[in-house]
């Protein structure tokens, strides 16, 4: 079946970069996206990118999609605390307009 | 409210129980999703309504769980007989769209089944 896959854990020094890594199974993905989640508040959507894209950036955010690989990553630049957070892959379910396929995220712990 | 807000955000029971979860979405939001994280895993897709369509059940993992949702207002999530394996955190969704809209979700309600 359909899977997404994360590491849990990923601990970066503040002003360091962070690479958040996510597999997937379906080649037939449109949209990946990630979605963070702060302490106490909802998932929110930070950014996707269209099957067709190799790369997007959006200011300190960039994310790269190898569909050869089926491997998608986030990179934050100029890490900071108030990026601390469980970032969340999914991917656009195949044969479906509404149903997203979810990894289990990644808790990003920022070092002083 | 702006956001979508869950109640309880916690709620203890005795195995055997039945609970009930609310969700209220952003007004003018027609899509409406519930799914169920547990620790360390991803989240788990439950039901989904859209409008006035059936919704879709196919997540739900038994039938000890149900949901109601009537038109485009508050919906609940239903969990009858509560089992130890039910305790999880629910997270509600809405969107705006049927395809490829952005889901807003609430702060979940975090179930715990003595």
């Amino acid at each position: 079946g359909e899977d997404v896959e994360q590491s849990l854990f990923l601990s970066v020094r503040e002003g360091d970069s962070s690479v958040i890594n996510c597999t997937y199974t379906d080649s037939s993905s449109t949209y990946l996206y990630w979605y963070k989640q702060e302490p106490g508040a909802g998932l929110q959507l930070l950014t996707y990118i269209f099957s067709n894209m190799d790369m997007k950036q959006d200011q300190r955010l960039t994310v790269l999609l190898n569909k050869k690989d089926k491997h998608l990553s986030l990179r934050i630049a100029d890490t900071q605390t108030g990026d601390s957070a469980i970032y969340f892959c999914a991917e656009r379910a195949r044969d479906s307009n509404y149903q997203l396929i979810w990894g289990a995220g990644t808790k990003l712990i920022i070092k002083p | 409210g702006a956001g979508v807000s869950q109640s309880p955000s916690n709620k203890v029971t005795e195995k055997g129980k039945d609970v009930e979860l609310r969700c209220d979405p952003i007004s003018g939001h027609t899509a409406l999703y519930w799914y169920r994280q547990r620790l360390g895993q991803g989240l788990e897709f439950l039901i989904y309504f859209q409008g006035n369509s059936a919704p879709d059940k196919s997540g739900l993992p038994s039938d000890r769980f149900s949901a109601e949702r009537t038109g485009e207002s508050v919906s609940t999530l239903t969990i009858q007989r509560t089992q130890q394996e039910d305790s999880a955190v629910y997270l509600c969704a809405s969107s705006q769209r049927t395809s490829g809209g952005e889901l807003f979700f609430g702060e979940g309600s975090r179930l715990t089944v003595l």
